[in-house]
Protein backbone atom coordinates (compact mmCIF):
# COMPACT_ATOMS: atom_id res chain seq x y z
CA UNK A 1 0.00 0.00 0.00
CA UNK A 2 1.17 3.57 -0.19
CA UNK A 3 3.17 5.42 2.83
CA UNK A 4 4.74 7.86 3.91
CA UNK A 5 7.91 8.22 5.57
CA UNK A 6 9.31 12.05 7.18
CA UNK A 7 12.05 12.85 9.32
CA UNK A 8 11.22 12.84 13.25
CA UNK A 9 11.58 15.43 15.08
CA UNK A 10 11.69 17.61 16.97
CA UNK A 11 13.68 19.73 15.10
CA UNK A 12 14.79 22.85 16.97
CA UNK A 13 16.88 25.76 14.74
CA UNK A 14 17.20 29.19 15.44
CA UNK A 15 15.84 32.08 13.43
CA UNK A 16 17.23 32.72 10.06
CA UNK A 17 18.69 29.26 9.55
CA UNK A 18 18.01 26.95 7.28
CA UNK A 19 15.28 24.47 6.79
CA UNK A 20 15.12 20.64 5.91
CA UNK A 21 12.60 18.20 6.52
CA UNK A 22 13.13 14.63 4.36
CA UNK A 23 9.78 13.35 3.17
CA UNK A 24 9.84 10.00 0.81
CA UNK A 25 6.56 8.08 -0.12
CA UNK A 26 5.99 4.92 -1.51
CA UNK A 27 3.01 4.56 -4.29
CA UNK A 28 1.51 2.76 -6.95
CA UNK A 29 1.09 5.45 -9.96
CA UNK A 30 1.49 9.02 -9.97
CA UNK A 31 0.06 10.93 -6.66
CA UNK A 32 -0.43 13.93 -5.75
CA UNK A 33 2.09 15.56 -3.43
CA UNK A 34 1.67 18.35 -0.04
CA UNK A 35 2.78 19.89 2.58
CA UNK A 36 0.40 20.48 5.32
CA UNK A 37 1.12 22.77 8.62
CA UNK A 38 -0.32 22.91 12.02
CA UNK A 39 -0.12 25.23 14.25
CA UNK A 40 -0.34 25.00 17.77
CA UNK A 41 -4.01 24.45 18.82
CA UNK A 42 -5.18 24.56 15.44
CA UNK A 43 -6.37 21.95 12.46
CA UNK A 44 -4.12 21.49 9.08
CA UNK A 45 -3.32 23.72 6.31
CA UNK A 46 -2.36 23.20 2.77
CA UNK A 47 1.20 24.60 2.81
CA UNK A 48 2.06 23.50 -0.85
CA UNK A 49 1.64 21.17 -3.66
CA UNK A 50 3.11 19.46 -6.95
CA UNK A 51 1.01 17.04 -9.06
CA UNK A 52 2.88 15.57 -11.21
CA UNK A 53 7.14 14.71 -11.26
CA UNK A 54 9.50 18.11 -11.54
CA UNK A 55 6.76 20.41 -10.10
CA UNK A 56 8.02 22.62 -7.84
CA UNK A 57 5.55 23.84 -5.03
CA UNK A 58 6.60 27.02 -3.32
CA UNK A 59 4.44 29.15 -0.65
CA UNK A 60 5.26 31.75 2.34
CA UNK A 61 9.30 31.01 1.58
CA UNK A 62 8.59 27.44 1.44
CA UNK A 63 9.68 24.81 -1.05
CA UNK A 64 9.31 21.62 -2.18
CA UNK A 65 10.04 19.78 -5.09
CA UNK A 66 8.64 16.69 -6.56
CA UNK A 67 11.91 14.07 -7.51
CA UNK A 68 9.83 10.72 -9.06
CA UNK A 69 13.81 9.46 -9.08
CA UNK A 70 14.19 9.59 -5.65
CA UNK A 71 10.31 9.43 -4.76
CA UNK A 72 10.98 12.22 -2.43
CA UNK A 73 9.10 15.98 -1.38
CA UNK A 74 11.61 17.17 0.78
CA UNK A 75 10.68 20.27 2.56
CA UNK A 76 12.95 23.39 2.22
CA UNK A 77 13.08 27.09 3.71
CA UNK A 78 15.82 29.63 3.58
CA UNK A 79 15.39 31.31 6.26
CA UNK A 80 12.99 30.34 8.99
CA UNK A 81 11.31 32.87 11.62
CA UNK A 82 10.02 32.01 15.02
CA UNK A 83 6.24 32.26 13.45
CA UNK A 84 7.08 28.77 11.39
CA UNK A 85 7.40 27.14 14.29
CA UNK A 86 4.47 24.32 13.66
CA UNK A 87 3.74 20.86 13.11
CA UNK A 88 4.68 20.35 9.71
CA UNK A 89 2.95 16.42 7.65
CA UNK A 90 4.14 15.42 4.32
CA UNK A 91 0.90 13.74 2.14
CA UNK A 92 0.31 11.66 -1.23
CA UNK A 93 -3.20 11.84 -2.39
CA UNK A 94 -3.81 8.56 -4.20
CA UNK A 95 -7.43 7.33 -5.81
CA UNK A 96 -9.09 4.55 -3.55
CA UNK A 97 -9.87 1.05 -4.66
CA UNK A 98 -13.26 1.64 -6.33
CA UNK A 99 -11.62 4.56 -8.44
CA UNK A 100 -13.69 7.01 -8.14
CA UNK A 101 -12.27 9.21 -5.11
CA UNK A 102 -8.93 10.11 -3.85
CA UNK A 103 -7.97 9.95 0.15
CA UNK A 104 -4.83 11.05 1.53
CA UNK A 105 -1.77 9.12 3.41
CA UNK A 106 0.29 11.17 5.66
CA UNK A 107 3.64 11.09 7.35
CA UNK A 108 3.86 10.96 11.19
CA UNK A 109 4.56 14.55 11.47
CA UNK A 110 7.56 16.57 12.27
CA UNK A 111 7.65 19.29 14.82
CA UNK A 112 9.30 22.69 14.48
CA UNK A 113 10.55 24.83 16.83
CA UNK A 114 11.69 27.98 16.06
CA UNK A 115 13.63 30.04 18.77
CA UNK A 116 14.91 33.91 18.47
CA UNK B 1 -13.13 31.81 3.33
CA UNK B 2 -13.29 28.42 3.03
CA UNK B 3 -14.79 26.86 6.66
CA UNK B 4 -15.06 23.71 7.94
CA UNK B 5 -16.84 23.80 11.24
CA UNK B 6 -16.20 21.24 14.04
CA UNK B 7 -18.87 21.87 16.48
CA UNK B 8 -17.03 21.32 20.04
CA UNK B 9 -13.13 22.27 20.38
CA UNK B 10 -12.93 20.09 23.89
CA UNK B 11 -15.47 17.28 24.91
CA UNK B 12 -15.16 15.04 28.02
CA UNK B 13 -17.41 11.73 27.84
CA UNK B 14 -17.33 8.64 29.81
CA UNK B 15 -16.69 5.00 29.15
CA UNK B 16 -19.65 2.93 27.02
CA UNK B 17 -21.87 6.52 25.97
CA UNK B 18 -22.64 7.08 22.63
CA UNK B 19 -20.54 10.33 21.58
CA UNK B 20 -21.73 12.02 18.54
CA UNK B 21 -18.70 14.42 16.74
CA UNK B 22 -20.50 17.00 14.29
CA UNK B 23 -18.63 18.20 11.26
CA UNK B 24 -20.18 20.84 9.09
CA UNK B 25 -18.76 22.40 5.76
CA UNK B 26 -20.28 25.82 3.67
CA UNK B 27 -18.00 24.71 0.70
CA UNK B 28 -20.14 22.87 -1.22
CA UNK B 29 -17.74 20.08 -1.47
CA UNK B 30 -18.22 16.68 -2.59
CA UNK B 31 -16.32 14.42 0.13
CA UNK B 32 -15.85 14.92 3.71
CA UNK B 33 -13.64 12.94 5.76
CA UNK B 34 -13.00 11.99 9.84
CA UNK B 35 -9.23 11.47 10.83
CA UNK B 36 -8.10 10.80 14.47
CA UNK B 37 -4.23 12.21 15.62
CA UNK B 38 -2.15 10.64 17.96
CA UNK B 39 1.24 11.46 19.14
CA UNK B 40 3.94 9.87 17.28
CA UNK B 41 1.13 8.22 14.70
CA UNK B 42 0.24 11.10 13.03
CA UNK B 43 -3.17 10.97 11.20
CA UNK B 44 -5.44 7.89 10.35
CA UNK B 45 -8.40 7.88 8.53
CA UNK B 46 -11.56 6.49 9.82
CA UNK B 47 -14.02 7.21 7.29
CA UNK B 48 -14.73 9.14 4.33
CA UNK B 49 -17.57 9.74 2.21
CA UNK B 50 -17.81 10.81 -1.05
CA UNK B 51 -21.77 11.75 -1.64
CA UNK B 52 -24.96 11.96 0.71
CA UNK B 53 -25.79 8.87 2.25
CA UNK B 54 -22.52 7.15 0.83
CA UNK B 55 -19.34 6.09 3.27
CA UNK B 56 -16.17 4.08 3.03
CA UNK B 57 -14.28 2.62 5.48
CA UNK B 58 -10.77 4.34 5.86
CA UNK B 59 -7.92 3.12 8.16
CA UNK B 60 -9.26 2.46 11.34
CA UNK B 61 -13.12 1.82 11.15
CA UNK B 62 -13.53 -0.17 14.08
CA UNK B 63 -15.68 1.61 17.27
CA UNK B 64 -16.75 3.95 14.83
CA UNK B 65 -19.88 4.42 12.14
CA UNK B 66 -20.87 7.80 10.36
CA UNK B 67 -23.83 9.31 8.88
CA UNK B 68 -24.16 11.97 6.03
CA UNK B 69 -27.82 12.88 5.76
CA UNK B 70 -27.18 16.63 4.13
CA UNK B 71 -23.80 17.10 2.36
CA UNK B 72 -22.64 19.84 4.49
CA UNK B 73 -22.98 17.56 7.51
CA UNK B 74 -20.77 14.89 8.72
CA UNK B 75 -21.34 13.23 11.96
CA UNK B 76 -18.66 10.69 13.57
CA UNK B 77 -20.52 8.17 16.14
CA UNK B 78 -18.87 6.42 18.95
CA UNK B 79 -20.91 4.00 19.32
CA UNK B 80 -19.83 3.11 22.58
CA UNK B 81 -17.14 5.18 23.93
CA UNK B 82 -13.90 3.18 25.16
CA UNK B 83 -10.91 4.53 26.81
CA UNK B 84 -8.39 4.15 23.49
CA UNK B 85 -10.70 6.43 21.42
CA UNK B 86 -9.57 9.25 23.91
CA UNK B 87 -7.94 11.71 21.23
CA UNK B 88 -7.60 14.39 18.76
CA UNK B 89 -10.01 14.22 15.80
CA UNK B 90 -10.05 16.12 12.66
CA UNK B 91 -12.90 16.69 9.81
CA UNK B 92 -11.41 17.87 6.55
CA UNK B 93 -13.75 18.28 3.31
CA UNK B 94 -12.41 19.17 -0.36
CA UNK B 95 -14.06 18.72 -3.58
CA UNK B 96 -14.52 16.13 -6.44
CA UNK B 97 -11.31 14.81 -7.57
CA UNK B 98 -7.65 15.06 -6.60
CA UNK B 99 -7.71 18.54 -4.86
CA UNK B 100 -6.35 19.30 -1.33
CA UNK B 101 -8.38 19.04 1.94
CA UNK B 102 -9.46 21.53 4.04
CA UNK B 103 -9.78 21.01 8.17
CA UNK B 104 -11.64 21.96 10.78
CA UNK B 105 -9.14 22.89 13.73
CA UNK B 106 -10.16 19.47 15.18
CA UNK B 107 -12.03 18.38 18.80
CA UNK B 108 -10.27 16.72 21.68
CA UNK B 109 -11.80 14.10 23.08
CA UNK B 110 -11.42 12.75 26.39
CA UNK B 111 -13.22 8.93 27.76
CA UNK B 112 -13.15 8.22 31.00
Amino acid sequence: GNSVTQMEGPVTLSEEAFLTINCTYTATGYPSLFWYVQYPGEGLQLLLKATKADDKGSNKGFEATYRKETTSFHLEKGSVQVSDSAVYFCALSSINSGGSNYKLTFGKGTLLTVNP
Amino acid sequence: DVKVTQSSRYLVKRTGEKVFLECVQDMDHENMFWYRQDPGLGLRLIYFSYDVKMKEKGDIPEGYSVSREKKERFSLILESASTNQTSMYLCAASPAGNQPQHFGDGTRLSIL
